[in-house]
This record gives structure tokens, C-alpha cells and sequence, in this order.
């Protein structure tokens, strides 16, 4: 069993939706989690960083940690052709590596 | 603010040679992480570099080392390149513990 598991899509929706990504991970020590933005050819960009349970919202951008059940979520309102990506989620593990997940690609439909 | 920098972009080589590649750290980090990306897939930890000594290290074998300069850039090298070390290469810097890791775009070593 991977540490973190993301589905790899692709998630296809029409332009204006509210998007719904998602992640389970394993171990309940995670603490620190992010989302991060990957363009073609482009490295990560980084979305959101949160700690510990709770949400965290910037702009149209929405993370939420479960804690209880090992699920991290991330929701983008009024999707854009522009948010097109793969989304990555991280989590921190031992030595201070990032653990990811295998990313999902997103397609928003003009 | 000047952000994560790598070179080259793009490099080929053939199995059995070596390769060098560098990162500028974002102004103010002192932590440099090193990571493989194969295509479709997540990126997977090589090592970490604080303050010129490494911090932690992934599943990678030894011919895969790193070096921190005190102007906390760094340099990775790969000694006897093989096939599968065809792959996007990522650098990340950012402040020590578990603080955001900030990317650059890139190299893409291509082995044939």
C-alpha cells in the first residue's frame, strides 16, 4: 500500500464547476499537508500548506484535512481553462521528505 | 524575490556516463531538496541538503550524490547513468523543518 494514494484521472468538467480532488494517505503521524499545481513541462507549484485537520481557504481555492478518516481534499470554485493541470498532493514524512501522491490530471472544458 | 532556478533544461546522455545538475536556491532558503519525477507519476525523494550537510535520503543508490555550497545553490550528480534515470529532475528549496518546499521547472535528463 502507497503512503499516499491519489486517482490519476483525468477529471473532465465544464467550465464554472466546483472541482473536487482527493487524497487518502496511511499513516496518522502526518501532520503537515500541500496541494501543488503542475503544468506541462513546468514543476510543481505550491497551492496550499495546512496543518494538522481543519480547512484552509485562498481565492477560489479551498484544503481540507480530515484527520479521522486519512483524507485531504481539495475543491477549486468556478473552475477555469486556465486550472487545467495535475494536481499533486504532499504529506511530510521521516528526513524531512515530501511523500506525494501521483497527481491527477484536471481538464476544465470551455 | 527571485525564485528556484535550474541548468540545464534539457540534457541527453548515454548509459554509462555522468551528469551534473544545478539548482539556485529562492533567495533567503537554506534547505535544498532533490527529486526524480518519472513521467505520469509523483515525484520520489532523493536527498535534502541543510546548510552544506545532507539532511535525509531516499531509496537511491550511492552513484546519486549532492553537494550544498554556502550560498546554499546545490549541485546533484548521477554516476553511471542508466536507462530508467530517464526523468524529470526537481529542486526545491525552503527554510529548515517542514516549511513549504518551493520548485523550479526542471531538468530533463533523457538516457539513450
Amino acid at each position: 500500500q502507497k503512503e499516499v494514494e491519489q486517482d490519476p484521472g483525468p477529471l473532465s468538467v465544464p467550465e464554472g464547476a466546483i472541482v473536487s480532488l482527493n487524497c487518502t494517505y496511511s499513516n496518522s503521524a502526518f501532520q503537515y499537508f500541500m496541494w501543488y499545481r503542475q503544468y506541462s513541462r513546468k514543476g510543481p507549484e505550491l497551492l496550499m500548506y495546512t496543518y494538522s485537520s481543519g480547512n484552509k481557504e485562498d481565492g477560489r481555492f479551498t484544503a481540507q484535512v480530515d484527520k479521522s478518516s486519512k483524507y485531504i481534499s481539495l475543491f477549486i470554485r468556478d473552475s477555469q481553462p486556465s486550472d487545467s493541470a495535475t494536481y499533486l498532493c504532499a504529506t511530510y514524512g521521516s528526513n524531512y521528505q515530501l511523500i506525494w501522491g501521483a497527481g491527477t490530471k484536471l481538464i476544465i472544458k470551455p | 524575490e527571485t525564485g528556484v532556478t535550474q541548468s540545464p533544461t534539457h540534457l541527453i546522455k548515454t548509459r554509462g556516463q555522468q551528469v551534473t545538475l544545478r539548482c539556485s536556491s529562492q533567495s533567503g532558503h537554506n534547505t535544498v531538496s532533490w527529486y526524480q519525477q518519472a513521467l505520469g507519476q509523483g515525484p520520489q525523494f532523493i536527498f535534502q541538503y541543510y546548510r552544506e550537510e545532507e539532511n535525509g535520503r531516499g531509496n537511491f543508490p550511492p552513484r546519486f550524490s549532492g553537494l550544498q555550497f554556502p550560498n546554499y545553490s546545490s549541485e546533484l550528480n548521477v554516476n553511471a547513468l542508466e536507462l530508467d534515470d530517464s526523468a524529470l529532475y526537481l529542486c526545491a528549496s525552503s527554510l529548515e523543518g517542514r516549511q513549504p518546499q518551493h520548485f523550479g521547472d526542471g531538468t530533463r535528463l533523457s538516457i539513450l
